[in-house]
């Protein structure tokens, strides 16, 4: 157990949707960061929050947005759904800006 | 274009052997390079990195070596055992903007570790 939580495990939802991710970092983590893994590909970096600030930005797509809250938790929010989004999303934390980062269980989403 | 390349999908190894894992980048402003683990429904594991100032790391059974003019990283097991099957990630670190460093990571390789 990393000390990472994703919430939910699993979602299912349709095209044009709107849905939302949640993390809690480990106990003392500043950084959390949002990744996405489609089929056959690796882990893609999206957006990285250190203490409640944006960071770093990857290839998160305009319709993707994130949030980290004073109690250091953070959401990903997905919007106008597509087919193509559905993926394994993790969340990472990690002490401050760099270093190793420790993963959540991740949150499948399908999109039908 | 990938920076980060792991060009064997997947690995067999028998049991009690060494099993290497092997990375290659492109990016020479990388300075970082670590190793996760991941079993399937679960999230990667950290194992082993290193810094681009080292060219060796030991940890137990696992040591990561880095060739820094070959742009080549890899991951040795010794020995094998089949709790180690699963697929493993090679990730690269470079500061990005604000301070912060970001990972790249490797498409993975499948570690297969026969009894």
């Amino acid at each position: 157990d990393s000390g990472v939580t994703q919430t939910p495990k699993h979602l299912i939802t349709a095209t044009g949707q709107r849905v939302t991710l949640r993390c809690s970092p480990r106990s003392g983590d500043l950084s959390v960061y949002w990744y996405q893994q489609s089929l056959d590909q690796g882990l893609q970096f999206l957006i990285q929050y250190y203490n409640g600030e944006e960071r770093a930005k990857g290839n998160i797509l305009e319709r993707f947005s994130a949030q980290q809250f004073p109690d250091l938790h953070s959401e990903l929010n997905l919007s106008s759904l597509e087919l193509g989004d559905s993926a394994l999303y993790f969340c990472a934390s990690s002490v401050g800006l760099a270093g190793e980062q420790y993963f959540g269980p991740g949150t499948r989403l399908t999109v039908t | 274009d990938q920076q980060v390349k792991q060009n064997s999908p997947s690995l067999s190894v028998q049991e009690g052997r060494i099993s290497i894992l092997n990375c290659d980048y492109t990016n020479s402003m990388f300075d970082y390079f670590l190793w996760y683990k991941k079993y399937p429904a679960e999230g990667p594991t950290f194992l082993i990195s290193i810094s681009s100032i080292k060219d060796k790391n030991e940890d137990g059974r696992f040591t990561v070596f880095l060739n820094k003019s070959a742009k080549h990283l890899s991951l040795h097991i010794v020995p094998s055992q089949p709790g180690d099957s699963a697929v493993y990630f090679c990730a690269a670190s470079a500061r990005s903007g604000a301070g912060s460093y970001q990972l790249t990571f490797g498409k993975g390789t499948k570690l297969s570790v026969i009894p």
